[in-house]
């Protein structure tokens, strides 16, 4: 099984400021990652996909990068609406498509 | 509009057995591989099982193999999750998600709650 790990487990960051979340993988997953939000009583929901791709309706201050095993998400200017909890994705082999534990990104 | 809406999750005792079901709209619902994910209290994401559009592939996570059953009822538009041997630790909202291949998980569904308490 490959284990995603995120961290911070939670950062505290001010309304425009930059905010950078990590994922590591285990092993080599090539740029098959994804990253969810999911807000306080709501469904997760997809951001980006293999890795830097955002997925449709998505805002531009959000970005991804890397491949293999270190991946990085940014959030270039923080809105109020963005506070929210940010999982990780492996989805390059099955058995199973595991996510990161989260990372809670809240108002400083 | 692309939906998923899943249903029958509410309060068991350990042991006891509950039927999740999760109705597609708004795609080809034949079309596409489905997932089943679920969130414990105050806890994060745990995919549990998946299966492929004709039913031919399915896959579970350890914690539930032998005591859970993904389904599916592509003429119905309609994703089944059937639950045995419920232990306290199942307690969870439980997801229905749509598997985009070399995507992920797209759309999600509202969640329904699972409960297992004496």
């Amino acid at each position: 099984e490959i284990v995603m790990t995120q961290s911070p487990a939670t950062l505290s960051v001010s309304p425009g400021e930059r905010a950078t979340l990590s994922c590591r993988a285990s092993q080599s997953v090539s740029s098959n990652l994804a990253w969810y939000q999911q807000k306080p009583g709501q469904a997760p929901r997809l951001l980006i996909y293999g890795a830097s791709t955002r997925a449709t309706g998505i805002p531009a201050r959000f970005s991804g990068s890397g491949s293999g095993t270190e991946f990085t998400l940014t959030i270039s200017s923080l809105q109020s609406e963005d506070f929210a909890v940010y999982y990780c994705q492996q989805y390059n082999n099955w058995a199973p498509r595991t996510f990161g534990q989260g990372t809670k990104v809240e108002i400083k | 509009e692309v939906q998923l809406v899943e249903s029958g999750g509410g309060l068991v005792q350990p042991g006891g057995s509950l039927r999740l079901s999760c109705a597609a709209s708004g795609f080809t619902f034949s079309s596409y591989s489905m997932n089943w994910v679920r969130q414990a209290p105050g806890k994060g994401l745990e995919w549990v099982s998946y299966i492929s559009s004709s039913s031919s592939t399915i896959y579970y996570a350890d914690s539930v193999k032998g005591r859970f059953t993904i389904s599916r009822d592509n003429a119905k538009n309609s994703l089944y999750l059937q639950m045995n041997s419920l232990r306290d630790e199942d307690t969870a909202v439980y997801y229905c998600a749509r598997d985009i291949t070399m995507i992920g998980f797209d759309p999600w569904g509202q969640g329904t709650l699972v409960t297992v308490s004496s």
